[in-house]
């Protein structure tokens, strides 16, 4: 595709319900990212993908949170039994191979509001 | 652990004028990129410019230039003749291999 495309656009949920956000990157880039960003804060590293597998996944806060990338291409960020504190705006990024320094090409979010 | 900082969360800047946004970093590593991030309301990040820490040369984009003092681990973004389309929120990023890091941001109004 022209871009990083993320659905939906807003999500609405209840504390303690399960949400899946999608995530499809530019085609042909082998890295993906997942950040959220909360109010009034920059971005905060969730994990990287490499191809299908998940390279680095030390930004995940705790278990309730996983992702997913099983044919290297569309990704969903799954959280469990989410909180209020979950609410954040949570951003997908890739980029062509991965290496170090690379330019990375950012989505326009998905906004998660837990009531 | 790695930290940005951007001191200033607002500023603001005549139309055609100049304006510098700040940003400062910690790190003890020697080779690492640094990022000016535009996101617009749309929420888009959208890449201004990227600075490779071996390089001395500031990096130029258009009317965006940065000054990169690697010593004082510092890299301001500066606009020159700014437009009302440059408002928005800008990140400053700081990267090394995968891991990047944002600051808080800065909000620029661009008044008429």
């Amino acid at each position: 595709g022209a871009g990083v495309s993320q659905t939906p656009s807003n999500k609405v949920t209840e504390k303690g319900k399960y949400v899946e956000l999608r995530c499809d990157p530019i085609s042909g880039h082998t890295a993906l990212y997942w950040y959220r960003q909360s109010l009034g804060q920059g971005p905060e590293f969730l994990i990287y993908f490499q191809g299908t597998g998940a390279a680095d996944d030390s930004g995940l806060p705790n278990d309730r949170f996983f992702a997913v990338r099983p044919e290297g291409s569309v990704s969903t960020l799954k959280i469990q039994r989410t909180e209020r504190g979950d609410s954040a705006v949570y951003l997908c990024a890739s980029s062509r191979t991965g290496t170090p320094g690379e330019t990375q090409y950012f989505g326009p979010g998905t906004r998660l509001l837990v009531l | 652990a790695q930290t940005v900082t951007q001191s200033q969360p607002e500023m603001s800047v005549q139309e055609a004028e100049t304006v510098t946004l700040s940003c400062t970093y910690d790190t003890s590593e020697s080779d690492y990129y640094l990022f000016w991030y535009k996101q617009p309301p749309s929420r888009q990040m959208i890449l201004v410019i990227r600075q490779e820490a071996y390089k001395q040369q500031n990096a130029t984009e258009n009317r965006f230039s940065v000054n990169f003092q690697k010593a004082a681990k510092s890299f301001s973004l500066k606009i020159s003749d700014s437009q009302l389309g440059d408002a928005a929120m800008y990140f400053c990023a700081w990267a090394r291999n995968n891991d990047m890091r944002f600051g808080a941001g800065t909000r620029l109004t661009v008044k008429p």
